[in-house]
């Protein structure tokens, strides 16, 4: 079954950092551009960043550019976000997802993990 | 102005169509992008509907029902998600996408109630 599980969510502190992973399964993780979306409570969807399948292209919102850091370790099959700097703001459900063509950049998002709550406080 | 606008609500009976539309900025020109469509249900991820470039060049994602389809209205400058023949099911959250200046953009969403 392909599937995706985020974890390392949890309460921080204001100006505190945390460190989220995704880890994929049943599919050929190394081959898939990855994506970091979040969900603040009652809100809307906010896409995060981006990662291409080798790493090579990484891309972030203006809103986190600066204080997170997107990863991947394909020999593990693992997505990471690294938060820093963290703010109210950043209270959400954060969501792991892959892009639905491999070897392709810009897709949909076919495939997404239940997320990981983060709560700044 | 957000680059994505879609309204915050949509209300719809059982067994008609709902178009939900997703307005793009002005200066902006939906003929030139791929609008991606997500439907999320209450304490769920989204799932991912399909995409929609032109009438040639669109795609419904893998198990998605052929009642959800997508088209544009170029005088709008929107894309528009068609759901036919309404389930109680369909009611959710429905999210638009696309790929705008080296990164992502979601509208804001509408929730759509079948009453």
């Amino acid at each position: 079954e392909v599937q995706l599980e985020e974890s390392g969510g949890g309460l921080v502190k204001p100006g505190g950092s945390l460190r989220l992973s995704c880890a994929a399964s049943g599919f050929t993780f190394s081959i898939y551009s990855m994506n970091w979306v979040r969900q603040a409570p009652g809100k809307g969807l906010e896409w995060v960043s981006s990662i291409s399948s080798s790493s090579n292209y990484i891309y972030y919102a203006d809103s986190v550019k600066g204080r997170f850091t997107i990863s991947r370790d394909n020999a593990n099959n693992s997505l990471y976000l690294q938060m820093n700097s963290l703010s109210a703001d950043d209270t959400a459900v954060y969501y792991c997802a892959r892009v639905a063509t491999r070897t392709v950049w810009v897709d949909g998002f076919d495939i997404w993990g239940q997320g990981t709550m983060v709560t700044v406080s | 102005q957000a680059v994505l606008t879609q309204p915050v609500s949509l209300s719809a009976s059982p067994g008609t169509s709902a178009s939900l539309t997703c307005t793009l900025r002005s200066g902006i020109s939906v003929g030139t992008y791929i609008i991606y469509w997500y439907q999320q249900k209450p304490g769920s991820p989204p799932q991912y509907l399909l995409k929609y470039k032109s009438d040639s060049d669109n795609h419904r994602d893998s198990g998605v029902p052929s009642r959800f389809s997508g088209s544009k209205d170029a005088s709008a400058n929107a894309g528009i998600l068609l759901i036919s023949g309404l389930q109680a099911e369909d009611e959710a959250d429905y999210y638009c996408m696309l790929w705008h200046s080296s990164g992502w953009v979601f509208g804001g969403g509408t929730k759509l109630t079948v009453l």
